[in-house]
Parts: structure tokens; C-alpha cells; sequence
């Protein structure tokens, strides 16, 4: 089965400062994504960034990147310089060749001012 | 750029009632999907289409239908509403099925059955 763990339903952060949001996941395939999305009080699911499984370089989207650990079956969110804007709930996400991605339960962001 | 429409966006049903969540995107994608977001939980698969006239079942289809007449719309209906779907509704595409896509989704319907 695929699953994707959230371990921190909540987290905070001061404003300006880096926070780090955790992901593991469960699967025996080789060739697959990871994605982030962010999920505003709007309720709107937005593509924050994305991983392919067979780069080992990690990805970087101005503010955010991840740590991505193949090995390990890790793929944490690091947001730096953080934003007002950025508070929301972050989902973790993984996808293999197929229709359906798997989401984690979500960790919800506070930034503080 | 509308991407991807649902209607209503909020809803109250009364049990047995019926009702019919609309969702249309205007990117010519193939692809697409019904997901239910419950309170503290990730998204779960309701429903999900690879093109018109073409639909199958996710995790958790019990107590939905979905039809696919054009690439445009896949409307998700629930018919004889229970409590246990009151639930966050999102609808989404893609442009493929390959890894590589993600989805594009709706701005979702919370739906509240009593």
C-alpha cells in the first residue's frame, strides 16, 4: 500500500524565519513523484513544488525547497525567509504512474508576526 | 484563466436528499478526479475520469455517481445524502497520467449533510 505520513499536524514560525515540515512515505516503486501543495484558509490546493524520484539534485522554487532522501523515504518542505502569506495547511503528496496521488493528513503552518 | 469551476461552494442537504456537484475546467485536460477531504485527513479518490464517456472508481466511490459526456464537465452526484458525507469537495484535472503531471484544482464545495 502507499501511504504518505505528516508527523507535525501544526506548526509555527516567526516571520523572516526558516521553518522545516516533515513527509515520509511508504512504496516499492522506483520511478515515482513527490509533491507539495499548499491549501490557504481560501481553500484552494496549490502546487507548491515537486521532486522526481530518479534526480537526486533537490528541488528549489524561490523560497521553498526540498530534502529529498530516497533511501530514507523522506521529502521534507523547507520554506525560508517566511511570509505572512505563507500560513496555511501544507500536503505532502506521491504519485506513481497511474491516476490517484496519495496526500498526507496535512500540516498546518502558523507565521507568526 | 478560469482553470478549474465548481459550483456550489457551499451546500446544506438534508439526509436522503440529493444533490449534484458541478465541475468544469477549460484546459482541455483528459483527466480528471473527484477527491473528499475530511476534517484532519488527506485527500481521499472518490471518482476519477480519463476522458469523456470514461469513468472508474477510487477508494472511496460508495454512495456517488459520476457521468463524463464531454471533456469539459464531470459532475459528481450524491444520491440518498448521509452525515458520513459531509465532507470538503474537490474536483481537479490534469493533462496526463504520466508522473511528471500534477493537478490543477477547484477552489472545492463544502457540503454538509444534517
Amino acid at each position: 500500500a502507499q501511504t504518505v505520513t505528516q508527523s507535525q499536524p501544526e506548526m509555527s514560525v516567526q516571520e523572516a524565519e526558516t521553518v522545516t515540515l516533515s513527509c515520509t512515505y511508504d512504496t516499492s516503486e522506483s520511478d515515482y513523484y513527490l509533491f507539495w501543495y499548499k491549501q490557504p484558509p481560501s481553500r484552494q490546493m496549490i502546487l507548491v513544488i515537486r521532486q522526481e524520484a530518479y534526480k537526486q539534485q533537490n528541488a528549489t522554487e524561490n523560497r521553498f525547497s526540498v530534502n529529498f532522501q530516497k533511501a530514507a523515504k523522506s521529502f521534507s518542505l523547507k520554506i525560508s525567509d517566511s511570509q505572512l502569506g505563507d500560513a496555511a495547511m501544507y500536503f505532502c503528496a506521491y504519485r506513481f504512474t497511474g491516476n490517484q496521488f496519495y496526500f498526507g493528513t496535512g500540516t498546518s503552518l502558523t507565521v507568526i508576526p | 484563466n478560469a482553470g478549474v469551476t465548481q459550483t456550489p461552494k457551499f451546500r446544506i442537504l438534508k439526509i436522503g436528499q440529493s444533490m449534484t456537484l458541478q465541475c468544469a475546467q477549460d484546459m482541455n485536460h483528459n483527466y480528471m478526479y473527484w477527491y473528499r477531504q475530511d476534517p484532519g485527513m488527506g485527500l481521499k479518490l472518490i471518482y476519477y475520469s480519463v476522458g469523456a464517456g470514461i469513468t472508474d472508481k477510487g477508494e472511496v466511490p460508495n454512495g456517488y455517481n459520476v457521468s463524463r459526456s464531454t471533456t469539459e464537465d464531470f459532475p459528481l452526484r450524491l444520491e440518498l445524502a448521509a452525515p458520513s458525507q459531509t465532507s470538503v469537495y474537490f474536483c481537479a484535472s490534469s493533462l496526463g497520467t504520466g508522473v511528471y503531471y500534477g493537478y490543477t484544482f477547484g477552489s472545492g464545495t463544502r457540503l454538509t449533510v444534517v
